[in-house]
């Protein structure tokens, strides 16, 4: 168990909506990442979090969009979704934000778009 | 071009034999080198990181960075059933973020 919580498991819903999906990061980390799996895609980097501030934007698409709330768990939040929006996704949490600090990984919110 | 290579295999093994596991990059800011364990359905879980050049030995892990080659490898010695996954590398530099390779599924035989 890596100490990093994502919630739910599962989500399934259609295009057209919207979702949220929830992430704890372990204690003391303040930095929190989301990451999108896809079959043919692999791991790709959403955005970070740094204490509440944004501090890096990967390939995040603008119907996307995340925050960090002040008890440092943070939110992703998916709208207009899409069937290609179906994918795994994960958050990560490390104790800073630098170069040097290792990202944990969460289980996961696997998301299916019918 | 990709910024980091990887076989996706997939790469079957008896059990007991020594896997050896590659990934090349053309990102010659890399300046440290993770390899990471991904069972099905679940997250990626951190196997080994480095920050330099040479060999890493953890257990029956070792991870093996050649910057001037840009390429590094994760051996695993001894390999069993329970090492069947998807093993992935990842590397960073100076930023924020970490570049994934796609991933290598392994399977060891029993």
């Amino acid at each position: 168990d890596s100490g990093v919580t994502q919630t739910p498991k599962h989500l399934i819903t259609a295009t057209g909506q919207r979702v949220t999906l929830r992430c704890s990061p372990r204690s003391g980390d303040l930095s929190v990442y989301w990451y999108q799996q896809s079959l043919d895609q692999g791991l790709q980097f959403l955005i970070q979090y740094y204490n509440g501030e944004e501090r890096a934007k990967g390939n995040i698409l603008e119907r996307f969009s995340a925050q960090q709330f002040p008890d440092l768990h943070s939110e992703l939040n998916l709208s207009s979704l899409e069937l290609g929006d179906s994918a795994l996704y994960f958050c990560a949490s490390s104790v800073q934000a630098g170069q040097r600090s290792i990202q944990y990984f969460g289980a996961g919110t696997r998301l299916s778009v019918l | 071009q990709k910024e980091v290579e990887q076989d996706p295999g997939p790469l079957s093994v008896p059990e007991g034999a020594i896997v050896s596991l590659n990934c090349t990059y053309s990102n010659s800011a890399f300046q440290y080198f993770m390899w990471y364990r991904q069972y099905s359905r679940k997250g990626p879980e951190l196997l080994m990181y480095t920050y330099s050049s040479g060999n890493k030995e953890d257990g029956r892990f070792t991870a093996q960075v050649d910057k001037s080659s840009k390429y590094i490898s994760l051996f695993i010695r001894d390999s069993q059933p329970s090492d069947s996954a998807t093993y992935l590398c990842a590397m960073g530099s100076g930023t924020y973020k970490y570049i994934f390779g796609t991933g290598t599924r392994l399977k060891v035989l029993a």
